[in-house]
């Protein structure tokens, strides 16, 4: 069974600009999470996606959004982005409800901003 | 509010036990689970223990939950190389809420 992948893998962008960073859950697994981890804040819950819709929500502004697709594939778009925004962002996938279930998570996305 | 706090830093030599430790705050959690993070890698799970539980064994991995103390820790023993990672200690609430330590880095000297 494919694990959690995330593409791209390696980001650079200015600020300003927008991004959209996706994640494709293990094969039957419904539920979805993003993290934001830096050296500084270590893992910081973003949001969770379960049967496309958005279960929990962390404290980060809104421009952070996220969606997920009826094949429980996700996407995280970050709009206008600020310097402090370069992170390792984590996609983590589970079977249904996080935190009563193994969370599977993806290498990450490593968006650096200039 | 709750928080998950950890030491940034541990170094072991190669054969000696590590131990991880981790406190919290809101002693309201069902979980509190371990994890390991390998560079350029997600975090894996290495192990959890049930919020009514005092001590859970796994082949290497001990971990060890004090309630009064609200500390949590996680030892390692005969500490290889392959160890060398972050360790994260997390709490997972009722309403699936997960809080993540800060993560400590484990450093095996030779």
């Amino acid at each position: 069974k494919a694990g959690v992948t995330q593409t791209p893998r390696y980001l650079i962008k200015t600020r300003g600009q927008q991004v959209t960073l996706s994640c494709s859950p293990i094969s039957g697994h419904r539920s979805v999470s993003w993290y934001q981890q830096t050296p500084g804040q270590g893992l910081q819950f973003l949001f969770e996606y379960f049967s496309e819709t958005q279960r929990n929500k962390g404290n980060f502004p809104g421009r952070f959004s996220g969606r997920q697709f009826s094949n429980s594939r996700s996407e995280m778009n970050v709009s206008t982005l600020e310097l402090g925004d370069s992170a390792l962002y984590l996609c983590a996938s589970s079977l249904a409800r996080t935190g009563r279930n193994e969370q599977f998570f993806g290498p990450g996305t490593r968006l650096t901003v200039l | 509010g709750e928080d998950v706090e950890q030491s940034l830093f541990l170094s072991v030599r190669e054969g000696d036990s590590s131990v991880i430790n981790c406190t919290y705050t809101d002693s309201s959690s069902t979980y509190l689970y371990w994890y390991k993070q390998e560079p350029g890698a997600g975090l894996q799970l290495l192990t959890y223990i049930f919020s009514n539980m005092d001590m859970k064994q796994d082949q290497r991995l001990t971990v060890l939950l004090n309630k009064k103390d609200k500390h949590l820790s996680l030892r390692i023993a005969d500490t290889q190389t392959g160890d060398s990672a972050i360790y994260f200690c997390a709490e997972i609430f009722r309403d699936d809420k997960i809080i993540f330590g800060k993560g400590t880095r484990l450093h095996i000297l030779p």
